[in-house]
């Protein structure tokens, strides 16, 4: 069964630095490219981040480029988002999705598993 | 960026209903467009995938089409578990989602 379990949100002051973990099992970690998406308070789902099965190609929101990492460990089956420059517009629920098919190159298929999802708040 | 425009934003019907929603993508995405649904305090639910298949699992009173830049999502009958926000999703280019239909029972 595939299991995806996010970890290490909070409330981080604006400018503040977070940094968001999903830990994977019940498939082949390495062989499926995965991604972030957020959702804001009462909003609607918003992709954030994508990254592919070898870990070598990642892609970015526009909203996010130059502030969030994405990053994989193969070894560790686990899903990294590093959060810098934190802004109040970052508060959102963010969840990490397995893409359905093996070889998709990270935003690039549909998300056929999610996380239960995590809450970041950014406020002083 | 592609944008992705769903109507209408919510929607009220009857059990047995059928309820259609639209998406309009602000270019040509194919049939690069997913339908999703999620509950409250739930993460979405993977149910049409490349504008008309049916995801494993999903009834088949859930169903899609479209290509190019217009698409529609149909619930032939509407069952009461089926309340909910339905977002549609592209991702020809990088990924981006519909702003979501709240459907209703009445």
């Amino acid at each position: 069964e595939v299991q995806l379990l996010e970890s290490g949100g909070g409330l981080v002051q604006p400018g503040g630095s977070l940094r968001l973990s999903c830990a994977a099992s019940g498939f082949t970690f390495s062989s499926y490219a995965m991604s972030w998406v957020r959702q804001a308070p009462g909003k609607g789902l918003e992709w954030v981040s994508g990254i592919s099965g070898s870990g070598l190609s990642t892609f970015y929101a526009d909203s996010v480029k130059g502030r969030l990492t994405i990053s994989r460990d193969s070894s560790k089956n686990t899903l990294s988002l590093q959060m810098a420059s934190l802004r109040a517009d970052d508060t959102a629920v963010y969840y990490c999705a397995k893409e359905r098919v093996v070889s998709c190159g990270g935003g690039s298929c549909p998300f056929d598993y999610w996380g239960q999802g995590i809450l970041v708040t950014v406020s002083s | 960026d592609i944008q992705m425009t769903q109507s209408p934003s919510s929607l009220s019907a009857s059990v047995g209903d059928r309820v259609s929603i639209t998406c309009l993508a602000s270019q040509d995405v194919g049939v690069y467009l997913n339908w999703y649904q999620q509950k409250p305090g739930k993460a979405p639910k993977l149910l049409i995938y490349d504008a008309s298949n049916l995801e494993t699992g999903v009834p088949s009173r859930f169903s899609g089409v479209g290509s190019g830049t217009h698409f529609s999502f149909t619930i032939s009958s509407l069952h009461p578990e089926d309340i909910g926000t339905y977002y549609c999703q592209q991702y020809d280019h990088l990924p981006s989602f519909g702003g979501g239909t709240k459907v209703e029972i009445k």
